[in-house]
């Protein structure tokens, strides 16, 4: 089984400052990781994955993640965020090959971007 | 707009009473996901079908049930209501069985059980 953790259930910043927003994931086999925000009364977007690779993706408003498989660990960040930025954001995992193919979710972090 | 189409949006109703979510996917998408949104628990896994087979199962009660229609469109039934099952509801598809992980997700059914 795979589990989420996002430390971090709300995370307040001005507008223009850097922000990270953390995930670790617990998992016995290997997952492919996500990133998805969701904007007020609205459903889950994707944001960013990875799959393999480069273990830095981005996605194509600004934000990127890191995989780190040592520290099993895929924190988001973003150099300058912006208001529109605010959103709640959730980590999830999904197993490659064995196991329930069906995404777990971290508990979600709640971005607050202040003017 | 992720094509993912929920209905109804809210839905007030009472303690022991049952309802009928519906989902209509993207088109093109064979696999239909449930989740269940709540402030207590945060997002849980239901329940997956594909092309009208149940696929996994997660977190879903003995009172919930669910099932995939031949035009691919999906209800979610929920019966014997209590107080704990207030939550959002999301509906997602895929257009696999969903390994890549990319799902669209519907802008959620809002339940509350007064």
């Amino acid at each position: 089984a795979q589990s989420v953790t996002q430390l971090d259930s709300q995370v307040p910043v001005f507008e223009e400052a850097p922000v990270e927003l953390r995930c670790n994931y617990s998992s016995s086999v290997s997952v492919y990781l996500f990133w998805y925000v969701q904007y007020p009364n609205q459903g889950l977007q994707l944001l960013l994955k990875y799959l393999s690779g480069s273990t830095l993706v981005e996605s194509i408003n600004g934000f990127e993640a890191e995989f780190n498989k040592s520290q099993t660990s895929f924190h988001l960040r973003k150099p300058s965020v912006h208001i529109s930025d605010t959103a709640e954001y959730f980590c999830a995992v999904i197993p490659l090959r064995t196991g329930r193919r069906a995404l777990t979710f971290g508990s979600g972090t709640r971005l607050q971007v202040q003017p | 707009d992720s094509g993912v189409t929920q209905t109804p949006k809210h839905l007030i109703t009472a303690t022991g009473q049952r309802v009928t979510l519906r989902c209509s996917p993207r088109s093109g998408d064979l696999s239909v996901y449930w989740y269940q949104q709540s402030l207590d628990q945060g997002l849980q896994f239901l329940i997956q079908y594909y092309n009208g087979e149940e696929r996994a199962k997660g977190n879903i009660l003995e009172r919930f049930s669910a099932q995939q229609f031949p035009d691919l469109h999906s209800e979610l039934n929920l019966s014997s209501l209590e107080l704990g099952d207030s939550a959002l509801y999301f509906c997602a598809s895929s257009v696999g069985q969903g390994a890549s992980g990319e799902l669209f997700f519907g802008e959620g059914s809002r339940l509350t059980v007064l």
